[in-house]
């Protein structure tokens, strides 16, 4: 089975940074996913990570080492815009449905 | 890019009625899409993988008797949710891959 953690809440101040952690527990998967839903909206395709390292996308990047079982997401230059929740995701190696399984998401709350 | 329309945005039903959701993909044949249920301040849990032509696939725990999938067309999958109860209330989300996964804008059911 698959099992993304993530905190569960994160505040930040406007123009700052903030890392948004996710740690799993999966037999294999693809690639490590991102994405930001606001209230009452539909999830919004961030970042992806198909091998390890850093993935740079404008104020957007992205890091997974499968080793240690671990990515992040970076935000840099907090807008107020970008409070909303985050997930990591994944689709798991096994099984022909390609369906994606998301973490248990993090709510951000930027500050002005 | 790939688009999902997703009908309706927000539904009231009485208790006991049964209430259709449509999910279609605008401008890409979707053979498979999939169903997510987003209970407030939770993460999306699947609910079931739509297969066109053929049965769908319910994730352990949802009641395929109650949670009604039917995908007759290349491009539209419909989630009726039958015999409603207060504990239905939920958003609901669709999502189909074509480069990528697509989310449908989720449909907010009330069930009073």
């Amino acid at each position: 089975g698959q099992s993304l953690e993530q905190p569960s809440e994160v505040t930040a101040v406007e123009g700052a940074i903030v890392q948004i952690n996710c740690t799993y527990q999966t037999s294999g998967f693809y690639g490590l996913s991102w994405y930001q839903q606001h209230d009452g909206g539909a999830p919004t395709f961030l970042s992806y990570n198909g091998l390890d390292g850093l993935e740079e996308t404008g104020r957007f990047s992205s890091f997974l080492s499968r080793s240690d079982s671990y990515g992040y997401l970076l935000l840099q230059e907090l807008q107020m815009k970008d409070s909303a929740s985050y997930f990591c995701a994944v689709r798991p190696l096994s099984g022909s449905a390609r369906q994606l399984t998301f973490g248990s998401g993090t709510q951000l709350t930027v500050l002005p | 890019g790939a688009v999902v329309s997703q009908h309706p945005s927000r539904v009231i039903c009485k208790s006991g009625t049964s209430v259709k959701i449509e999910c279609r993909s605008l401008d890409f044949q979707a053979t498979t899409m999939f169903w997510y249920r987003q209970f407030p301040k939770q993460s999306l849990m699947l609910m079931a993988t739509s297969n066109e032509g053929s049965k769908a696939t319910y994730e352990q725990g949802v009641e395929k008797d109650k949670f009604l999938i039917n995908h007759a067309s290349l491009t539209l999958s419909t989630l009726t949710v039958t015999s409603a109860h207060p504990e239905d209330s939920s958003f609901y989300i669709c999502s189909a891959r074509d480069n990528g996964y697509t989310f449908g804008s989720g449909t907010r059911l009330t069930v009073v």
